[in-house]
């Protein structure tokens, strides 16, 4: 049963442009969510985390947007960078359900 | 804040040895975490401690799967009897109680190969 869906497994866009991951998850009682990002050969990595009591929430050029109703959530990059190439988890408060991932291409 | 390190790096076994892994975590994390990631999926939950406790195990891990952490500290994931379905990254991942929702740091994992 997959309680966060990533449904992109892949994702290009060319350097300075806006890069838009999505995440969708099944129970309306998740209140708070992460995102990740991974590195071939490393660990994950804390990104960026929403609240269910705020519908936004923006640390430098990442933003991540919350729709309770729609049960859908999404992660803004702009502008994108090379270096932002990776693979991005969305996951659950709770930190017990992953998505399957959206790997990102920067074009330069 | 040295990370978290997960040893051994690599683990090549034949099909129904044992074997264990090792996790420390950063020193003043009181909770560890054990995920699965297999190619093209996200990390699968499998245990999570709170200090020496074991609060929650996900139904998929099987009886052959046993983890512990004696004191607190470092944690130990078991495979008895390695099927090649246990073919996999494991990752240990740890964290601060207290807030509600702290971020996971995590090791670079343990990659299993099962021949």
């Amino acid at each position: 049963d997959q309680q966060v869906k990533q449904n992109s497994p892949s994702l290009s866009v060319q350097e300075g442009r806006i890069s838009i991951l999505n995440c969708d998850y099944t129970n309306s009682m998740f209140d708070y969510f992460l995102w990740y990002k991974k590195y071939p050969a490393e660990g994950p990595t804390f990104l960026i985390s929403i609240s269910s009591i705020k519908d936004k929430n923006e640390d430098g050029r990442f933003t991540v947007f919350l729709n309770k109703s729609a049960k859908h959530l999404s992660l803004h990059i702009v502008p994108s960078q090379p270096g932002d190439s990776a693979v991005y988890f969305c996951a659950t408060g709770n930190q017990f359900y992953f998505g399957t991932g959206t790997s990102l291409t920067v074009i330069p | 804040d040295t990370g978290v390190s997960q040893n051994p790096r690599h683990k090549i076994t034949k099909r129904g040895q044992n074997v264990t892994f090792r996790c420390d975590p950063i020193s003043e994390h009181n909770r560890l975490y054990w995920y699965r990631q297999t190619l093209g999926q996200g990390p699968e939950f499998l245990t999570y401690f709170q200090n020496e406790a074991q609060l929650e195990k996900s139904r998929l891990l099987s009886d052959r799967f046993s983890a512990e952490r004696p004191k607190g500290s470092f944690s130990t994931l078991e495979i008895q009897r390695t099927e090649q379905g246990d073919s996999a990254m494991y990752l240990c991942a740890s964290s601060l109680s207290g807030a509600s929702f702290s971020p996971l740091h995590f090791g670079n994992g343990t990659r299993l190969t099962v021949t």
